[in-house]
């Protein structure tokens, strides 16, 4: 089955720092890529949705500014959280739509933030 | 809005059976999913949707009906591993997921 891969798996940031997270689609080309959060004991929440190529769509009450998404190839988006903060301590969960099998998403492992 | 209920959490005994069930009510509807998820990791895909009727996939079954907004996740032969939470999501008109916000299951032996 197509597999998605996050970088890193795990990181701890102090307060202010930015952290960058990779998501690669490794055996397919994703022209849609999902970054999702979520918090401990709540569903997943979208955060934007990002087509190769183009600028990322935000979902409302995300700060563009503050998580910055680029999906410069068919096969990797970056999500950096700028000047990160406590609250910004989460799971980043980043997934992949491949046109050629409509139905699916395929879901990366996810990164466990704490911001310190 | 658009909205997707399905229960906070559930208990069952190892070996038997469990029906989780979904309720939705989305602007559009193109497929409904379930996906499985263990503590602390990413969900994974169990099932998909579109249709109504049954979808079985070994001790996993689907079931779907579109004019009651309404769908069940059907899980036999209860093992221990099966303890996680299950989301049900459905997508709508513009293609993108609505997430329920997931099912514990409690499994006792």
């Amino acid at each position: 089955g197509a597999v998605v891969s996050q970088h890193p798996s795990r990181v701890i940031c102090k307060s202010g720092t930015s952290v960058k997270i990779e998501c690669r689609s490794l055996d397919f080309q994703a022209t849609t890529m999902f970054w999702y959060r979520q918090f401990p004991k709540q569903s997943l929440m979208l955060m934007a949705t990002s087509n190769e190529g183009s600028k990322a769509t935000y979902e409302q009450g995300v700060e563009k500014d503050k998580f910055l998404i680029n999906h410069a190839s068919l096969t990797l988006s970056t999500l950096t959280v700028t000047s990160a903060h406590p609250e910004d301590s989460s799971f980043y969960i980043c997934s992949a739509r491949d046109l050629r099998k409509e139905y699916e998403q395929y879901f990366g492992p996810g990164t466990r933030l704490t911001v310190t | 809005g658009q909205n997707i209920d399905q229960p906070t959490e559930m208990t069952a005994t190892e070996g038997a059976i469990v029906q989780i069930n979904c309720t939705y009510q989305t602007s559009g509807f193109n497929g409904l999913f379930w996906y499985q998820q263990h503590a602390g990791e990413a969900p994974t895909f169990l099932s998909y949707n579109v249709l109504d009727g049954l979808e079985e996939k070994g001790r996993f079954s689907s079931f779907l009906s579109r004019s009651k907004g309404y769908s069940y996740l059907l899980l036999k032969e209860l093992q221990m591993k099966d303890s996680a939470s299950y989301l049900c999501a459905v997508r709508d008109s513009n293609y993108q997921l609505i997430w329920g916000a997931g099912t514990k299951l409690i499994i006792k032996p």
